[in-house]
């Protein structure tokens, strides 16, 4: 199974609400990834998960909120987003965090975030 | 910024002929990688190059690098229809923990 799924694949949500998105692989990898991409513009990192421990926050806004309950797993929890949040979500894994050595990553399909 | 710079922005090629995109960046890299993004979607990796090679192949691909110039290029010969997305080149920074992508490169083939 080479494949990262996430879901939903698009959510619409209100300022007020809490919402989860859910990103999910069986390779084995441990290191995980959240990124924002914008409409026309590259991906833009977020969040890394290396061995289910947060290590690097790219000074995203408390807003969001990234969790890893298990290798698998990943997860960005969402409360009081702002319409400029809207956005596409995009989940990644690899073999191993980046360090010394490359490893690819492997995209999830997006999760297409509206708030409005 | 640490983004790499691709030009064309967007590029429309016909069925059959060859797409070249190019990246530029600023720091050194220890390789550098092309992505494709179908649209909307996620992305999928092409192929790596390390910083001591200078060309790699794949398939229809060729890669480049130069890093007097700190520049790479992607080729795709013999483009098809299903070729159409956006291609984007990404090398590791942030002390080997981050990969940053490049502003991208539009391409469209048309029948």
């Amino acid at each position: 199974d080479t494949e990262v799924t996430q879901t939903p694949k698009h959510l619409v949500m209100g300022m007020t609400n809490k919402k989860s998105l859910k990103c999910e692989q069986h390779m084995g990898h441990r290191a995980m990834y959240w990124y924002k991409q914008k409409a026309k513009k590259p991906p833009e990192l977020m969040f890394v998960y290396s061995y289910e421990k947060l290590s690097i926050n790219e000074s995203v806004p408390s807003r969001f909120s990234p969790e890893c309950p298990n290798s698998s797993l990943l997860n960005l929890h969402l409360h009081a987003l702002q319409p400029e949040d809207s956005a596409l979500y995009l989940c990644a894994s690899s073999q191993a965090a980046l360090g010394a050595h490359y490893n690819e990553q492997f995209f999830g399909p997006g999760t297409r975030l509206t708030v409005l | 910024s640490q983004q790499g710079e691709e030009d064309p922005q967007a590029l429309s090629i016909q069925e059959g002929e060859n797409a070249t995109m190019n990246c530029s960046y600023k720091t050194s890299i220890n390789n550098l990688q092309w992505y494709r993004q179908n649209s909307g979607r996620g992305l999928v990796h092409l192929i790596l190059i390390r910083s001591n090679e200078r060309e790699k192949h794949s398939g229809r691909l060729r890669v480049t690098l130069d890093t007097s110039k700190k520049s790479s290029s992607l080729l795709i010969t013999a483009s098809r229809a299903a070729d159409t997305a956006s291609y984007f080149c990404a090398r590791v920074t942030g002390g080997g923990n981050k990969l940053t992508f490049g502003t991208g490169t539009q391409l469209k083939v048309e029948l």
